[in-house]
């Protein structure tokens, strides 16, 4: 079975352009969550989807930060214009879904490592 | 606010040593605790999990040790060995909430 798969796994862009990271959760798991570690940093929450609907979007750090699930499927997360402090590597994760319950464990994909120049 | 913290950024040890590695946590409302192993370059791996009803769980040469009363959790690997060269990141849920607030990281080296 395919784990989390995300792409691009690198990407340069330049101060102000726009970048959209794509995120293809494992099969079945309608919990989709977007993390981000910029230099030096812990790994911090973004957002949360479970199936199409934002849960938690409390981690986006400003409305430059779009993140889209259309469909209940893959999810994208777009940085318009991007600005330097946004280089780092955006991690996206899935899980199961269970109403009521704490939740089944979080697998990562590998990451999108973005540089902004 | 509340945060998951490591106590050592770095631990070099022996091959065939067991490694400890320790993650001091504050949010008492957390329920459920993981550790992930990061190799360079690649994404957070799952290791092992541990829910706040437990005080201990074992895997493959990982055990993961909660003590709820000081609000610590430790992961100890056994003869360790040089794939386990990684950064370790703890983890913890809160119960109401589904995201996980990660630690900063532990860097394990292991020496020949």
């Amino acid at each position: 079975e395919a784990g989390v798969t995300q792409f691009p796994s690198h990407s340069v862009i330049e101060k102000g352009q726009t970048v959209t990271l794509r995120c293809d959760p494992i099969s079945g798991h309608d919990n989709l969550y977007w993390y981000r570690r910029v230099m030096g940093k812990e790994i911090k929450f973004l957002l949360h989807f479970v199936k199409e609907s934002k849960q938690d979007e409390s981690g986006m750090p400003n409305n430059r930060f779009l993140a889209e699930r259309t469909g209940g499927t893959y999810s994208t997360l777009k940085v318009q214009p991007a600005e330097l402090e946004d280089s780092g590597v955006y991690f996206c994760a899935s899980s199961q879904y269970h109403p009521g319950g704490p939740g089944n464990t979080i697998y990562f994909g590998e990451g999108s490592w973005l540089t902004v120049v | 606010g509340e945060s998951v913290g490591l106590h050592l950024p770095t631990l070099s040890v022996q091959e065939g040593d067991n490694s400890i590695i320790n993650c001091a946590y504050s949010n008492s409302a957390s329920d459920y605790f993981i550790w992930y192993k990061q190799e360079s370059g690649k994404g957070p791996q799952f290791i092992i999990d541990i829910r706040s009803n437990m005080d201990k769980r074992q895997g493959q040469r990982v055990t993961v040790l909660l003590n709820k009363t000081v609000k610590h959790l430790s992961l100890q690997i056994a003869a360790t060995q040089p794939g386990d060269s990684a950064v370790y990141f703890c983890a913890e849920r809160d119960g109401s909430a589904r995201q996980l607030t990660f630690g900063s990281g532990t860097q394990l080296t292991v020496l020949p």
